[in-house]
């Protein structure tokens, strides 16, 4: 069955640094991944979008990769705040029984000490 | 850039009664929104596809009679959890996409969530 892992525990992380989170999936054939930042009680917010076809992105202290022989992207975040403290998830976009469906992961905490 | 409004934000309700919550698309029309329900430490779990005018499609496991979902306008779709239990009581998310600009710089748009409890 179709799985997408990301690394649920916290990453800890001092301000200033790159925080690099991972988003491993199996079983799926992705035609785009997205990067979407949750915060408690909230919905998610976009972030990225990478199409199967791309390597990198980027977008301001932000850059998405994707390796579709992997079935590995990484997300980093430069010169990280404590306003980048949030859950970041890992989505996955394509078609399923003729529809656009987007599959979550279960999301990683990221903290950004001061 | 678009907006999606979810109301209400929280409720909380007696088991055996049913709750509606709404989602709206405020710039822009949605002809297909997704409704997700989220338990805390836990992934957003796709409940149903709603489509304007037409039948919602409900993922696998999910109870369409227990989860009614209308999608009656191209702005408005409203889910109503029926004869709510405890076991319900979850995140409720929706969101929908603005077919007028490039999902690739703005992706799907949510509503700010629905915190459900029933007691």
């Amino acid at each position: 069955s179709q799985k997408i892992e990301q690394n649920s525990e916290a990453l800890n992380i001092q301000e200033g640094k790159t925080a690099t989170l991972t988003c491993n999936y199996t079983n799926y054939s992705p035609a785009y991944l997205q990067w979407y930042r949750q915060d408690p009680g909230r919905g998610p917010v976009f972030l990225l979008l990478i199409r199967e076809n791309e390597k990198e992105k980027r977008k301001e202290r932000l850059k998405v990769t994707f390796d579709t022989t992997l079935k590995q992207s990484l997300f980093h975040i430069t010169a990280s705040q404590p306003a980048d403290s949030a859950t970041y998830l890992c989505a996955l976009g394509g078609y399923s029984g003729g529809y656009q469906k987007v599959t979550f992961g279960i999301g990683t905490k990221l903290q950004v000490i001061p | 850039g678009a907006v999606v409004s979810q109301h209400p934000s929280w409720v909380i309700c007696k088991s055996g009664t049913s709750v509606k919550i709404e989602c709206r698309s405020l710039d822009f029309q949605a002809t297909t929104m997704f409704w997700y329900r989220q338990f805390p430490k836990q992934s957003l779990m796709l409940m149903a596809t709603s489509n304007e005018g037409s039948k919602a499609t409900y993922e696998q496991g999910v109870e369409k009679d227990k989860f009614l979902i209308n999608h009656a306008s191209l702005t408005l779709s409203t889910l109503t959890v029926t004869s709510a239990h405890p076991e319900d009581s979850s995140f409720y998310i929706c969101s929908a996409r603005d077919r007028g600009q490039a999902i690739s710089n703005y992706g799907y748009t949510f509503g700010s969530g629905t915190r459900l409890t029933v007691v």
